[in-house]
């Protein structure tokens, strides 16, 4: 059972506009998410965190936006970019689990100049 | 210059046989993990490590081995018993064991076994 989904696989966005990225949830006990940036062959890259107490954070280009009544996350990034292309990984842990993390499927995001 | 290092970067064995993956790290941090990547999915957890000579297994640990001997050192032994090896490794750390402490990735192994 998928604790973690990102239910599009890929996403295609043109240079200079919007690209919003989903991931639901199941745990309820999950109260902290993380959003990580993967390009090919390499590890991936931590990029932004949520606790659940609040509904937004915002670093730069990178918001990430919290819907705890709905087990839902969103990561925004405005304007995207060429560089921005990679495979963006959701992550969400509890306080009880020792810093374990339960990782989504993956989106592929492109963006096209 | 700080970081967590995987060696080789590919790796090729024959079926049957049991491989050993490398995991440096001189961030000083007490806690890493091993983490297994196939195409299409997310990170699944093979083993964590919170402190040195103590390890657990994550949700995917049969047929894998794993040893914490150093603070600074991880490896993961495949082993034969492991029926789909093919994969893509990634070996993390952190700080500490608590929760919500930044995990730091290495740049992973891809273990193809033929």
């Amino acid at each position: 059972d998928q604790q973690v989904k990102q239910n599009s696989p890929s996403l295609s966005v043109q240079e200079g506009r919007i690209s919003i990225l989903n991931c639901d949830y199941t745990n309820s006990m999950f109260d902290y998410f993380l959003w990580y940036k993967k390009y090919p062959a390499e590890g991936p890259t931590f990029l932004i965190s949520i606790s659940s107490i609040k509904d937004k954070n915002e670093d730069g280009r990178f918001t990430v936006f919290l819907n705890k009544s709905a087990k839902h996350l969103s990561l925004h990034i405005v304007p995207s970019q060429p560089g921005d292309s990679a495979v963006y990984f959701c992550a969400a842990t509890s306080n009880n689990a020792g810093n374990m993390l339960t990782f989504g499927g993956g989106t592929r995001l492109m963006v096209k100049p | 210059d700080g970081g967590i290092t995987q060696s080789p970067k590919y790796l090729f064995r024959k079926e049957g046989q049991n491989v050993t993956l490398s995991c440096e790290q001189n961030l000083n941090h007490d806690a890493m993990y091993w983490y297994r990547q196939d195409p299409g999915q997310g990170l699944r957890l093979i083993y964590y490590s919170q402190i040195v000579n103590d390890f657990q297994k994550g949700d995917i640990a049969e047929g894998y081995s794993v040893s914490r001997e150093k603070k600074e050192s991880f490896p993961l032994t495949v082993t034969s018993a492991q029926k789909n090896p093919t994969a893509f490794y990634l070996c993390a750390s952190s700080i500490g064991p608590d929760s919500y402490n930044e995990q730091f990735f290495g740049p992973g192994t891809r273990l193809t076994v033929l």
